[in-house]
């Protein structure tokens, strides 16, 4: 149980272009996931708490223009990446949290790989 | 603001011998601390949690601690073989908040 999966695993793509990445909860409801940008060797950052039904909460340092994110029901969340540039190009990982049971356990996507050419 | 020390960053053993990787944090409402493992080219993978109200947990060849006084936290894998080797996070997190604060994470080689 608790499987997150995310599309795609990997995409690349020219400057300028926008990108959307799903981010699925496939065998439980998820009130919240969350987006992550991982750079190479380095740990995970938090870039937003997406809460189903209403707006994400970005941190500190994110554009929120930039990289949208639509949590449109209890099972899917889409981060898209507007504008993209090759600064952008990064491993992006998402983690889904089941709601209710009172565990704030976070389950992790296998993560999406984004070249920006 | 909140702030979580993983150490060491790369730790290399023979296989059958054991690994420790160690955390600290610093804010005192933490009150879960999971333990995630990622190879190359894939997401975390939860392996084992602690919560505040408990002091250690064990999972077959591994094994979380935890001092909440001292606001430390450690996994240790006993008998390591090679397929244990991938990137370490320690990560804390308050149940109010919600917020994950990760490590830095541990590169662990288990050579053969």
């Amino acid at each position: 149980g608790a499987v997150v999966s995310q599309h795609p695993s990997r995409v690349i793509c020219k400057s300028g272009t926008s990108v959307k990445i799903e981010c699925r909860s496939l065998d439980f409801q998820a009130t919240t996931m969350f987006w992550y940008r991982q750079f190479p060797k380095q740990s995970l950052m938090l870039m937003a708490t997406s809460n189903e039904g209403s707006k994400a909460t970005y941190e500190q340092g994110v554009e929120k223009d930039k990289f949208l994110i639509n949590h449109a029901s209890l099972t899917l969340s889409t981060l898209t990446v507007t504008s993209a540039h090759p600064e952008d190009s990064s491993f992006y990982i998402c983690s889904a949290s089941p709601t209710g049971g009172g565990t704030d356990t976070q389950y992790f996507g296998p993560g999406t790989r984004l070249t920006v050419l | 603001g909140e702030n979580v020390e993983q150490h060491p960053s790369t730790l290399s053993v023979q296989e059958g011998d054991s690994a420790v990787i160690k955390c600290t944090y610093s804010d005192s409402a933490s009150n879960y601390f999971p333990w995630y493992k990622q190879e190359l080219g894939k997401g975390p993978q939860l392996i084992i949690d602690i919560r505040s109200n408990v002091g250690e947990k064990k999972d077959q060849r591994i094994a979380v601690t935890l001092n909440k006084t001292a606001k430390h936290f450690s996994l240790h894998i006993t008998e390591t073989q090679p397929e244990d080797s991938a990137v370490y996070f320690c990560a804390a997190q308050s149940t109010g908040g919600f917020k994950t604060i990760f490590g830095a994470g541990t590169r662990l080689f288990v050579k053969a």
